[in-house]
């Protein structure tokens, strides 16, 4: 089975509507990343997470909101999605620095479409 | 703020052959981390290849090198006996050292064609 799960896959909706994507991992990592993929962009971080109870903003979070249900959970939600904001999206872990563990580990991703 | 630039959106290497993918950074951090992500078409993001950025040594993992020179604030990937199975995006990324979050900062990304 993968360490790292995101459901759904691909998802279309329509504007104005919410969505929730999920993560769960089986790593035992503490953090936990939210990135968005975008043509010619790359991958850009939206939300990051060391623990339940400690939830910090990437470089693009507006619009979009997070929720650490447990060390193994973090669900990324788009309140009111707008056509921007399709793209794929992808769910990371990682160690903490001082587990020596450098690499993030990525989900398969999911492509969001807004129409 | 750190940046990724990752000039070349497209390249191509006939089977067999040698490619390099280019990738240049920006940072005032000594300590840092550097990696290269290969992406195929199933999406998933794959771990190449990791340097520390302390290690004078080139990192390499059988048919992938890397030539990191600091003092530019390169980190070109080579893949030598390119394969058709080589054939995906490959991304450039960053990571500040230890007591950080651990967040990867990304290049644009190019995407590498194998022709048979």
């Amino acid at each position: 089975d993968a360490d790292v799960t995101q459901t759904p896959r691909n998802r279309i909706t329509k504007t104005g509507k919410r969505i929730m994507l999920e993560c769960s991992q089986t790593k035992g990592h503490d953090r936990m990343y939210w990135y968005r993929q975008d043509p010619g962009l790359g991958l850009r971080l939206i939300y990051y997470s060391f623990d339940v109870k400690d939830i910090n903003k990437g470089e693009i979070s507006d619009g979009y909101s997070v929720s650490r249900q447990a060390q193994a959970k973090f669900s990324l939600s788009l309140e009111s999605a707008i056509p921007n904001q399709t793209a794929l999206y992808f769910c990371a872990t990682s160690g903490s620095s001082g587990t020596g563990s450098y690499e993030q580990y990525f989900g398969p991703g999911t492509r969001l479409t807004v129409t | 703020a750190q940046t990724v630039t990752q000039s070349q959106p497209e390249m191509s290497v006939q089977e067999a052959e040698t490619v390099t993918l280019s990738c240049t950074y920006d940072t005032s951090e000594s300590d840092y981390y550097l990696f290269w992500y290969k992406q195929p078409p199933s999406r998933q993001m794959i771990l190449v290849i990791r340097q520390e950025a302390y290690k004078q040594q080139n990192a390499t993992e059988n048919r992938f090198s890397v030539n990191f020179q600091k003092a530019a604030k390169s980190f070109s990937l080579k893949i030598s006996d390119s394969q058709l199975g080589d054939a995906a995006m490959y991304f450039c990324a960053y990571r500040r050292g230890s007591g950080n979050t651990g967040k990867l900062i990304f290049g644009q990304g190019t995407t590498l064609q194998v022709k048979p």
